[in-house]
């Protein structure tokens, strides 16, 4: 079945950055484009940024553009994303997800990893 | 890339009905059919119930139903039952490989 397991989340002091990964499993990583969506304390679900299959393609919310970047290792089936000059209202727990194209939706999310942005 | 509105609750007794809507813009919601819910229960990740509006992944129960109207989606969840109760939130592609949520609909199940 399919597995995203994500890492890398911890407290770390605003403008310091921290890298985050998602581990795949179950099905043909390759195939798929992957996402971050994070979601803060008690709010909503904000989406962050896709990666294409390949790693070709890379597409962030406006907000982020600058500060985030994901990457991909298709042969470690892993998906990261590096998180720079980090502020508190980055505060949330992050969760990677894969995309169905033939659902147009995110079919598969990990458990998350929490990130507090704290002094 | 404004979030969807979605009420902050909704309720409805066991048995019942009860919709949540998702409102968008022309730009999102109402320029395309990939609207799509998702439950998401205390302390767990979120899970897709529906997708393309109205469509149900398999082993998702037919208690649940999505449509749209305009830049207004909703969902209805018939049937209510103790463990519809969590948070519901719609999400929809806004084009220029771009994606938007809703800000969350918690369900009450009274």
């Amino acid at each position: 079945q399919v597995q995203l397991v994500e890492s890398g989340g911890g407290v770390v002091q605003p403008g310091r950055s921290l890298r985050l990964s998602c581990a795949a499993s179950g099905f043909t990583f390759s195939s798929h484009a992957m996402h971050w969506v994070r979601q803060a304390p008690g709010k909503g679900l904000e989406w962050v940024a896709i990666i294409s299959y390949d790693g070709s393609n890379k597409y962030y919310a406006d907000s982020l553009k600058g500060r985030f970047t994901i990457s991909r290792d298709n042969s470690k089936n892993m998906v990261y994303l590096r998180m720079n000059s980090l502020r508190a209202e980055d505060t949330a727990v992050y969760y990677c997800a894969r995309y169905n194209y033939d659902y147009h939706a995110f079919d598969n999310w990990g458990q998350g990893t929490l990130v507090t942005v704290s002094s | 890339q404004s979030a969807l509105t979605q009420p902050p609750s909704a309720s409805g007794s066991l048995g019942q009905s009860v919709t949540i809507s998702c409102t968008g813009t022309s730009s999102d919601v109402g320029a395309y059919n990939y609207v799509s819910w998702y439950q998401q229960r205390p302390g767990e990740a979120p899970k897709l119930i529906i997708y393309e509006v109205s469509k149900r992944p398999s082993g998702v129960p037919d208690r649940f139903s999505g449509s749209k109207s305009g830049n207004t989606a909703s969902l209805t969840v018939s049937g209510l039952q103790a463990e519809d109760e969590a948070d519901y939130f719609c999400s929809s592609y806004a084009g220029r490989n771009s994606y938007v949520f809703g800000t969350g609909a918690k369900v009450t199940v009274l």
